[in-house]
């Protein structure tokens, strides 16, 4: 149980273009969602935090405009890249996890290019 | 706020040795702890966790020690193997549903 799906796995875009990439809970409803951004040989940055329901709380630094977090069910969350430049290109993982449950369940990662 | 220290790496061992990867905690409260596994090119796994003092999480040969005198967490296992190469993140949550703070992330590489 408990399992965490990303979509896609791997995207290549061309500069200034937007990825969507999509989180799902398959089989348990998570009421909170967490995106991760991770580059080269370093741990991971929490980007934000996503409640269903109600506005995502984004870490210091992260622009919100840029990274449009929408939480719309209890087992989907989607993080959009917009107006996608080189720098953004990174390993980005989302996790899920309940209220009451003091565990993350992480899904496999996004590889985002960005040419 | 909370904190997590790893040992510095890379860390590189010949197949059988033992590992010892150690992590320290600072955290206000009660924290539940954590070890995940990154392999190339993949999200994390928890590899184990505990969730008070003296508590021994272990899975697959590892084991790590709640340690709440030293705030320590550190993993080890008696004898690791190529498939073990991989990068070990020690993590907390100090209330349930709430963010993860990780370590710096160890890599591991074991060498036949």
């Amino acid at each position: 149980g408990a399992v965490v799906s990303q979509h896609p796995s791997r995207v290549i875009c061309k500069s200034g273009t937007s990825v969507k990439i999509e989180c799902r809970s398959l089989d348990f409803q998570a009421t909170t969602m967490f995106w991760y951004r991770q580059f080269p040989k370093q741990s991971l940055m929490l980007m934000a935090t996503s409640n269903e329901g109600s506005k995502a709380t984004y870490e210091q630094g992260v622009e919100k405009d840029k990274f449009l977090i929408n939480h719309a069910s209890l087992t989907l969350s989607t993080l959009t890249v917009t107006s996608a430049h080189p720098e953004d290109s990174s390993f980005y993982i989302c996790s899920a996890t309940i209220v009451s449950y003091n565990e993350q369940f992480f899904g496999p990662g996004t590889r985002l290019t960005v040419l | 706020g909370n904190s997590v220290t790893q040992m510095e790496g890379p860390v590189t061992l010949s197949e059988e040795a033992f590992l010892t990867i150690n992590c320290t905690y600072t955290a206000t409260g009660y924290p539940s702890l954590f070890w995940y596994v990154q392999y190339p090119g993949e999200g994390l796994q928890l590899l184990l966790k505990a969730t008070k003092a003296d508590d021994k999480g272990s899975n697959k040969g590892f084991e790590a020690t709640y340690r709440k005198e030293t705030t320590s967490f550190h993993l080890e296992k008696g004898s690791v193997q190529v498939s073990d190469s991989a990068v070990y993140f020690c993590a907390l949550i100090e209330t349930s549903g709430s963010r993860l703070t990780f370590g710096e992330g160890t890599q591991l590489t074991v060498n036949p």
